[in-house]
């Protein structure tokens, strides 16, 4: 079945630095990837996304690229502030139906 | 603000008892999908409807139901209630729901928090 790897957290980092999450999945065919993030107290909102390989998905300084050759769709950010602290889930859609498979999520805080 | 509305907030009962949340998807979305979030299995898919009709299952209990109504509001009964059924239940709404094309967004709800005594 469809299974979803990323980085274990947490992940600390002060305001400006650079961000990587890993994230690789396991599916058959051709899923569509995306990124969640969840602020505290709050429910998923859709980051970004990419739905064949090569795409790159972008939103708020956030980007990822869908890779098929090495199955993976890490997400980046060059420079994060403080607001950006959430726990980010990369999940994928793929198969016979459209439920989303979750990674266990990665919990970002990002002091100043 | 996502669209989806999800009642209540917040839930506390005892085991054994039996609750029923309930979940508004976006206008226009015809597909709804109930997921579990605990802190030992993380997000877990457990059912989705599209346009009244169960479409697909996921980790789903014996003891847990859905069900998607002719306004396509939805609801999940959870039953039999354990101490372990205590998390965050989300629902999400797309317009996909057949199969074929890839799926473009889920839009989740805020959730309900059940606690479980």
């Amino acid at each position: 079945g469809n299974s979803v790897t990323q980085m274990e957290g947490p992940v600390t980092l002060s305001e400006e630095a650079f961000l990587t999450i890993n994230c690789t999945y396991t599916a058959t065919g051709y899923p569509s990837l995306f990124w969640y993030v969840q602020y505290p107290g709050e429910g998923l909102q859709l980051l970004l996304k990419a739905t064949k390989a090569d795409d790159k998905g972008s939103n708020k300084g956030f980007e990822a690229t869908y890779r098929k050759e090495t199955t993976s769709f890490h997400l980046e950010k060059g420079s994060v502030q403080v607001s950006d602290s959430a726990v980010y889930f990369c999940a994928l859609s793929g198969g016979s139906n459209y439920k989303l498979t979750f990674g266990k999520g990665t919990l970002l805080t990002v002091n100043p | 603000d996502s669209g989806v509305t999800q009642t209540p907030k917040h839930l506390i009962t005892a085991t054994g008892q039996r609750v029923t949340l309930r979940c508004s998807p976006r206008s226009g979305d015809l597909s709804v999908y109930w997921y579990q979030q605990s802190l030992d299995q993380g997000l877990q898919f457990l059912i989705q409807y599209y346009n009244g009709e169960e479409r697909a299952k996921g980790n789903i209990l014996e003891r847990f139901s859905a069900q998607q109504f002719p306004d396509l509001h939805s609801e999940l009964n959870l039953s039999s209630l354990e101490l372990g059924d205590s998390a965050l239940y989300f629902c999400a709404s797309s317009v996909e729901g057949l199969r074929g094309g890839p799926l473009s967004e889920q839009y989740f709800g805020p959730g309900t928090r059940l606690t479980v005594t």
